[in-house]
């Protein structure tokens, strides 16, 4: 079982807040990801780190932000929540260089709704 | 990193294989074939790749054919629990390229 952690798992929250959504992993690992995927839909990703105070935008456009100042650690803010941003957010993370498999191991998700 | 396309949707009977079927028509000679799964609500998990030749595990087996346009994951015995979104994805290994997960198959099994 991969050893990748992401709280809140379910988050309900008005719009206007500021959030983080909180991912750590205990591997070891340098390359962390966050994903965005609305239901029944496709994974986009929305930034990648490839180590600490490395951080990049994905293929997604996402205003959210991210930062990477200890290796196990990726969160992910919202300055200001609003409705758009009602989505599963998904935290990965895998081994550089490439392991065996250079597979990513995913964690359980956080669902933020915002209201 | 290729694109590939996958039937939107399978149905499978419990305790028979699962044959899930993917193109990949314009993949490269240094680009691998990935499969991963999502159940319901979870995160993806990876369950096998391979570059050339046919590859098992645990998990499944995967097929890719000689001119490698195209590969076949082979659940022998689906289960209830398999029920999930199967990702196709090809890709450079050891890259930074990323994952491209696309809209996979979604595998129904069924008792």
């Amino acid at each position: 079982e991969a050893d990748i952690y992401q709280t809140p798992r379910y988050l309900v929250i008005g719009t206007g807040k500021k959030i983080t959504l909180e991912c750590s992993q205990t591997m070891g690992h340098d390359k962390m990801y966050w994903y965005q995927q609305d239901p029944g839909m496709e994974l986009h990703l929305i930034h990648y780190s490839y180590g600490v105070n490395s951080t990049e935008k994905g293929d997604l456009s996402s205003e959210s932000t991210v930062s990477r100042i200890r290796t196990e650690h990726f969160p992910l803010t919202l300055e200001s929540a609003r409705p758009s941003h009602t989505s599963q957010y998904l935290c990965a993370s895998s081994e550089r260089p490439a392991g065996v498999r250079n597979e990513q191991f995913f964690g359980p998700g956080t669902r933020l709704t915002v209201l | 990193d290729a694109k590939t396309t996958q039937p939107t949707s399978m149905d499978c009977a419990e305790g028979r294989a699962a044959n899930l079927p993917c193109n990949h028509s314009t993949i490269s000679g240094n680009e691998y074939v990935y499969w991963y799964r999502q159940i319901h609500s979870q995160g993806p998990q990876y369950i096998i790749h391979g570059l050339k030749n046919n590859e098992t595990n645990e998990m499944a087996s995967l097929i890719i054919t000689e001119d490698r346009k195209s590969s076949t994951l082979i659940l022998p015995h689906a289960t209830l629990r398999d029920t999930a979104v199967y990702y196709c994805i090809v890709r450079t290994r050891g890259t930074g390229n990323q994952f491209y997960f696309g809209t996979g198959t979604s595998l129904t099994v069924i008792p």
